[in-house]
């Protein structure tokens, strides 16, 4: 069964400096991968999005991902953060279960805080 | 704007007492999820809809149903709510026609059982 761990369980960082969430997956062939974020009470809105090519992708509010299959990774990095980025981000992976569908698995999240 | 929409955002309701909660989309995709997410946790999986094809994943209890009347509309229904229960309810839905679409996500409803 596929399985998402996200290590870290909360991040402080501070405005301006670079920030790494860390991924791994465990899957047993090549997996689609996701970020999404989550603002309090809010749904989930996604970051980016891996399913094959180009392994750096770029997603939205600055944010790209490395998928790394030798390391099993797909860290999600910013270089310069900003407050309204404190938020919980997950990790996702999705494998392929047939007929062009696929099913969701989340790590357990990693939750930012950003100080001014 | 709306694509994915929930009602209600809030839901308190007593113990044992059935409660339904709505999602309907304006995307017209044909797949629909239901997650339950605990505070602080991932979101899991409850179950969802291929078209009209209901998909349950194994260890979603039976207490939680749900029902798909049309494209646009998926109810969540538990029927005996107990404490154990609070938690978020996300609805996401997904164009499986193609291959790469991703789940659009509901802002969620939080349920409350007193």
């Amino acid at each position: 069964a596929q399985s998402v761990t996200q290590p870290d369980i909360h991040i402080t960082v501070s405005e301006g400096a670079s920030l790494e969430l860390r991924c791994n997956y465990s899957y047993g062939a090549t997996p689609y991968l996701f970020w999404y974020v989550q603002s309090p009470g809010q749904g989930l809105q996604l970051l980016l999005k891996y399913f094959s090519g180009d392994t750096l992708v770029q997603g939205i509010k600055g944010f790209e991902a490395e998928f790394k299959r030798s390391q099993s990774s797909f860290n999600l990095r910013k270089p310069s953060v900003h407050w309204s980025d404190a938020a919980e981000y997950f990790c996702a992976v999705g494998p392929y279960s047939g007929a062009g569908s696929y099913q969701l698995t989340f790590g357990k999240g990693t939750k930012l805080s950003v100080i001014p | 704007d709306a694509m994915v929409i929930q009602n209600p955002r809030y839901q308190v309701t007593q113990f044992g007492k059935p409660v339904t909660l709505s999602c309907s989309q304006t995307l017209n995709h044909n797949v629909m999820y239901w997650y339950q997410q605990k505070s602080s946790q991932a979101p899991k999986l409850l179950f969802h809809y291929y078209d009209k094809d209901f998909n349950n994943e194994a260890d979603t209890p039976d207490n939680f149903q749900s029902r798909r009347p049309n494209t646009s509309f998926c109810f969540l229904d538990i029927r005996s709510p107990g404490l154990g229960d609070a938690a978020m309810y996300l609805c996401a839905t997904r164009n499986d026609r193609r291959l790469e679409e991703t789940q659009y996500f509901g802002p969620g409803t939080r349920l409350l059982v007193l």
